[in-house]
C-alpha cells in the first residue's frame, strides 16, 4: 500500500543534542511537509516542501531545519533540542492544489 | 487570509445519537476543504474532503459534511454516534497553489460518546 513513514515512532533526545526524524513517501506526492503538534492542539507548520523549493513558516524557530534529497524522503533535524520541542513531529504529503495531505504515524520526541 | 474556526473544543455524545461537530472557514477564493481524524498517539486520517461538484460529501465510517456557501461552514455529522468514534476531529482548508499549497488547521473538537 502507498504511505507515508516514519522512524522512528518514539525518540528520546537529550537536552541540547542533535536529533534527526525520519520520513518517507510512496505515494510519489510533490509535496511534504513537517508539522509539530502538542498535546491537545491542533498541528502546526513548521515547513514544507513542493518538490525541491523549501518553505519555511515564518515562526519556525531556525533550531528547526529540513532536508529533502529525493522525492522520497524527508528529514526534520533540530540543532539543538530544548524542553519545548517536546511533541509528536507529523510527516505529510500532498498532491498540489485540491489534494488532501496523508500523514504518516508521527514521531513522538521526549527531550530529557 | 484563509482560515478554518471549529466551534467547540469538546462535545459530548451518547452512544447513537446524532454527532455534529462545526466547523466554519473563511476565503475569498473557493476554499478546498478537508475533515480529519486523530486517534491517540496516531497521525491523521483523512475522513472527507470538498473541492468542486457535489455540497454534501460522504467519507468513511459514516460520516458526512455539507459545505454551505452562504453561511460559509462544513459542518461535520453522523447520524448515530459509536464509542470507536471517540477521538480528535480536525477541519482544514488547503490553500491552493496561491497560498504555497499549504494546509491549515482548526484547532480541533474532541469527540467523547457516552455508552
Amino acid at each position: 500500500d502507498a504511505m507515508v513513514i516514519q522512524n522512528p515512532r518514539y525518540q528520546v533526545t537529550q537536552f541540547g543534542k542533535p536529533v534527526t526524524l525520519s520520513c518517507s513517501q510512496t505515494l510519489n506526492h510533490n509535496v511534504m511537509y513537517w508539522y509539530q503538534q502538542k498535546s491537545s492542539q491542533a498541528p502546526k507548520l513548521l515547513f514544507h516542501y513542493y518538490d525541491k523549493d523549501f518553505n519555511n513558516e515564518a515562526d519556525t524557530p531556525d533550531n528547526f531545519q529540513s532536508r529533502r534529497p529525493n522525492t522520497s524522503f524527508c528529514f526534520l533535524d533540530i540543532r539543538s533540542p530544548g524542553l519545548g520541542d517536546a511533541a509528536m513531529y507529523l510527516c505529510a504529503t500532498s498532491i498540489p492544489v485540491a489534494g488532501p495531505v496523508y500523514f504518516g504515524p508521527g514521531t513522538r520526541l521526549l527531550v530529557l | 487570509a484563509q482560515s478554518v474556526t471549529q466551534l467547540g473544543s469538546h462535545v459530548s455524545v451518547s452512544e447513537g445519537a446524532l454527532v455534529l461537530l462545526r466547523c466554519n472557514y473563511s476565503s475569498s477564493v473557493p476554499p478546498y476543504l478537508f475533515w480529519y481524524v486523530q486517534y491517540p498517539n496516531q497521525g491523521l486520517q483523512l475522513l472527507l474532503k470538498y473541492t468542486t461538484g457535489a455540497t454534501l460529501v460522504k467519507g468513511i465510517n459514516g460520516f458526512e459534511a455539507e459545505f454551505k456557501k452562504s453561511e460559509t461552514s462544513f459542518h461535520l455529522t453522523k447520524p448515530s454516534a459509536h464509542m470507536s468514534d471517540a477521538a480528535e476531529y480536525f477541519c482544514a482548508v488547503s490553500l491552493g497553489n496561491t497560498g504555497g499549497f499549504k494546509t491549515i488547521f482548526g484547532a480541533g473538537t474532541r469527540l467523547f460518546v457516552k455508552a
